[in-house]
C-alpha cells in the first residue's frame, strides 16, 4: 500500500462549474476525513467517516459541498456551482480506529482547487 | 475553547543551528492528545508525534526532540542540527475529543533552513 491518494493533484475550473475529488485511502483504514487548507492557515475540518457512514460534517460545509464514502472504500468530495472562495487545497486523511484514543492520521497530497 | 497557538509564523535559521518551534494549547479536557505534523513544499502532511496528556516524558528522535509541559500547556519542538531538508510548515494539533473525529491545528510555523 503506498498510503492516501488523491485525485486530481490540481483542478482549474470556472466559477459555476462542478468538480469532484477523489480519495483512496490505505485499504485497512475504516476513518477517513476532509479538510480544506488556504495558505497560510491550518487545515480546516470538512467531514468525516467512519466505514461507509458519515459521522460528522462541519458547519463549514454548506449545501453545495457532498462526501460520500460508498462501501467505505474510496470517497469522492463534490462541490456544485463553484465559487472563487472555494480556492483551497483539499485534503483526505485516513486512519484506524481504535482503542488507545487519537489515532494519527495518514495525509495525501491534496487536489488543489483553483476557481477562476 | 479549545485552541492552539503557534506565535512563531515564519523563522529562518542557517544550517547547522538548533531551532525551537513554539506550541502553546488550550483545553478544559483532562484527557488529550498533541500532535506535530510537518508539510514540506510538495504539501502532504507527514506525522511526527503524538504526545497524551498523562505522559510528560519528553521524546527524542534522532535529531528531532519534543518537551511538554502541563503546567505551562506547551509542548515545544527543537531540530537539533537543522537541515535544509527540515525545510517546511509545521503544524502543531490538538485532539480533546478522544475519538480524534478533528483535531485543532495551529496556523503552523514555516522554517526555512538556508545552506
Amino acid at each position: 500500500d503506498t498510503g492516501v491518494s488523491q485525485d486530481p493533484r490540481h483542478k482549474i475550473t470556472k466559477r459555476g462549474q462542478n468538480v469532484t475529488f477523489r480519495c483512496d485511502p490505505i485499504s485497512e483504514h475504516n476513518r477517513l476525513y476532509w479538510y480544506r487548507q488556504t495558505l497560510g492557515q491550518g487545515p480546516e475540518f470538512l467531514t468525516y467517516f467512519q466505514n461507509e457512514a458519515q459521522l460528522e460534517k462541519s458547519r463549514l460545509l454548506s449545501d453545495r459541498f457532498s462526501a460520500e464514502r460508498p462501501k467505505g472504500s474510496f470517497s469522492t468530495l463534490e462541490i456544485q456551482r463553484t465559487e472563487q472562495g472555494d480556492s483551497a487545497m483539499y485534503l483526505c486523511a485516513s486512519s484506524l480506529a481504535g482503542v488507545g484514543g487519537a489515532n494519527v492520521l495518514t495525509f495525501g497530497a491534496g487536489s488543489r482547487l483553483t476557481v477562476l | 475553547a479549545q485552541k492552539v497557538t503557534q506565535a512563531q509564523t515564519e523563522i529562518s535559521v542557517v544550517e547547522k543551528e538548533d531551532v525551537t518551534l513554539d506550541c502553546v494549547y488550550e483545553t478544559r479536557d483532562t484527557t488529550y492528545y498533541l500532535f506535530w505534523y510537518k508539510q514540506p513544499p510538495s504539501g502532504e502532511l507527514v506525522f511526527l508525534i503524538r504526545r497524551n496528556s498523562f505522559d510528560e516524558q519528553n521524546e527524542i528522535s534522532g535529531r528531532y526532540s519534543w518537551n511538554f509541559q502541563k503546567s505551562t500547556s506547551s509542548f515545544n519542538f527543537t531540530i537539533t542540527a537543522s537541515q535544509v531538508v527540515d525545510s517546511a510548515v509545521y503544524f502543531c494539533a490538538l485532539s480533546a475529543d478522544g475519538n480524534n473525529r478533528k483535531l485543532i491545528w495551529g496556523l503552523g510555523t514555516s522554517l526555512a533552513v538556508n545552506p
